[in-house]
């Protein structure tokens, strides 16, 4: 059972280039998570999606950031005209179960992120 | 307004010694969740353990345990015999549902390092 998948691993942009991140949830996962880490941090929420809604973007800029979560396909984070601010570890998580008052949550399980450097 | 404390940035742990790595939390909610990640030098993040508000015992996980203090609103992570392999980031994490929502909130981190 393949575990949460990011590509690329390592992704190298120019001031004002667009960078794409992509992440295949685990198997019968449903729920999509974006994280951002940025240098000597702890990671911040970002944006929660399921197929094809966003439930909460609370924690994107914004501008210049954007995510979806197609009925086909993995989960797209994409961020135009990057800045040098944008570089960090950008790390997806899912999961098969969204929170309803009164029961537990269920683990998010990560990828192993996404370390994107803006030159 | 929830929050995850660690206040320890680093730790230091003699091989096959205990370590405790401290975390506070700040919630109004009364079901809740708490994990602990541990992040390598390699960077991807690994769950350890999960602590339910409801679980009326400390969950344990091998060499891990949670040490949970309710009306402490503390969850302090345990590790037993440490293992040069310890050596890592460690955040505590805790669940936030809102509605509709579910997002982890992190910590700043504490950096484990075990001396052989």
């Amino acid at each position: 059972n393949a575990g949460v998948m990011q590509n690329p691993r390592h992704l190298v942009r120019r001031r004002g280039q667009e960078a794409r991140l992509r992440c295949s949830p685990m198997k019968g996962h449903s729920h999509v998570y974006w994280y951002r880490q940025l240098p000597e941090e702890g990671l911040k929420f970002m944006v929660y999606l399921q197929k094809e809604n966003i439930i909460d973007e609370s924690g994107m800029p914004k501008e210049r950031f954007s995510a979806e979560f197609p009925k086909e396909g993995p989960s797209i984070l994409r961020i135009q005209q990057v800045v040098r601010g944008d570089s960090a570890a950008y790390f997806c998580a899912s999961s098969d179960f969204s929170g309803t008052s009164g029961r537990e949550p269920y683990e998010q399980y990560f990828g192993p992120g996404t370390r994107l450097t803006v030159t | 307004a929830q929050k995850i404390t660690q206040t320890q940035p680093g730790m230091f742990v003699q091989e096959k010694e205990a370590v405790t790595l401290d975390c506070t939390y700040d919630t109004s909610d009364q079901s809740y969740g708490l994990f602990w990640y541990k992040q390598p030098s390699s960077g991807e993040m690994i769950f350890l353990i999960y602590q339910g508000s409801y679980d009326e015992q400390n969950a344990t996980e091998g060499r891990y345990s949670l040490n949970f203090q309710k009306a402490r609103k503390s969850a302090n992570l345990v590790i037993s015999a440490s293992q040069l392999g310890d050596s890592a980031m460690y955040f505590c994490a805790m669940i936030l549902t809102q509605g509709g929502s579910e997002k982890l909130v992190f910590g700043k981190g504490t950096k484990l390092t075990v001396n052989p």
